[in-house]
């Protein structure tokens, strides 16, 4: 069925330093690549998303990278702030008749410290 | 105006009894969803009701039923709880709907503890 791997399941970096968080996903058909921040007590958040049909996209300190012939794609941080500190989840869905179904990694615990 | 609405933000009951929670959302989107996030943060989809039609249930215990009266709002009623039932569970709604896959604006989620 369908899976996504997320890798690390915690990560801790200095202020300023870049992180990156790695997913990979099972089904070839997925099209759709969001990441999600979730601080505590709180609902995630869309923070970035991205399409099959584009590699890469950026949005100020954060990029996603996605490469479908490995089906891996990544999220990168630069410049870290001690905000950035939450649960980082990765998800993907296809476009078929049973879309909108979003199928989370497990959840990447970022900590940046100051 | 908080976009999805989750009530109640926290809820203990005992084994046995049945219990609602309540999401709306007026975001104006067609879909909407419930998951679930275990004590280890997974989240797993349970149900999506694409305006107020259930388009994915997923292999949840017939004991959650999910009701749409309206494409705002996505209820999920829970009878005979479990000790196992206790997580945090999520509404969320998307713009797109099932057939274009989109992002999610999720609530803030509802702490449902079993004792």
């Amino acid at each position: 069925g369908e899976n996504v791997e997320q890798h690390p399941s915690t990560l801790s970096v200095q202020e300023g330093d870049s992180a990156v968080i790695k997913c990979t996903y099972s089904d070839s058909a997925s099209n759709y690549f969001p990441w999600y921040k979730q601080e505590l007590g709180k609902g995630p958040q869309l923070i970035i998303d991205i399409r099959s049909n584009v590699g890469e996209k950026k949005d100020q300190r954060i990029a996603v990278t996605l490469n479908k012939t490995a089906k891996h794609f990544s999220l990168h941080i630069t410049e870290t702030q001690p905000e950035d500190s939450a649960v980082y989840f990765c998800a993907a869905s296809k476009g078929s008749s049973n879309t909108g179904k979003l199928i989370f990694g497990q959840g990447t615990t970022l900590q940046v410290k100051p | 105006d908080t976009a999805v609405s989750q009530t109640p933000k926290y809820l203990v009951t005992q084994m046995g009894n049945d219990k609602s929670i309540k999401c709306e959302q007026n975001l104006g989107h067609d879909t909407m969803y419930w998951y679930k996030q275990d004590s280890k943060k997974f989240l797993k989809i349970m149900f999506s009701y694409n305006n107020k039609e259930l388009i994915i249930n997923e292999t949840v215990p017939n004991r959650f039923s999910p009701k749409s009266p309206d494409k705002a709002h996505l209820n999920l009623h829970i009878n005979s709880l479990e000790l196992g039932d206790s997580a945090v569970y999520f509404c969320a709604s998307s713009q797109e709907g099932p057939r274009t896959p989109g992002g999610y604006t999720f609530g803030s989620g509802t702490r449902l503890t079993v004792v």
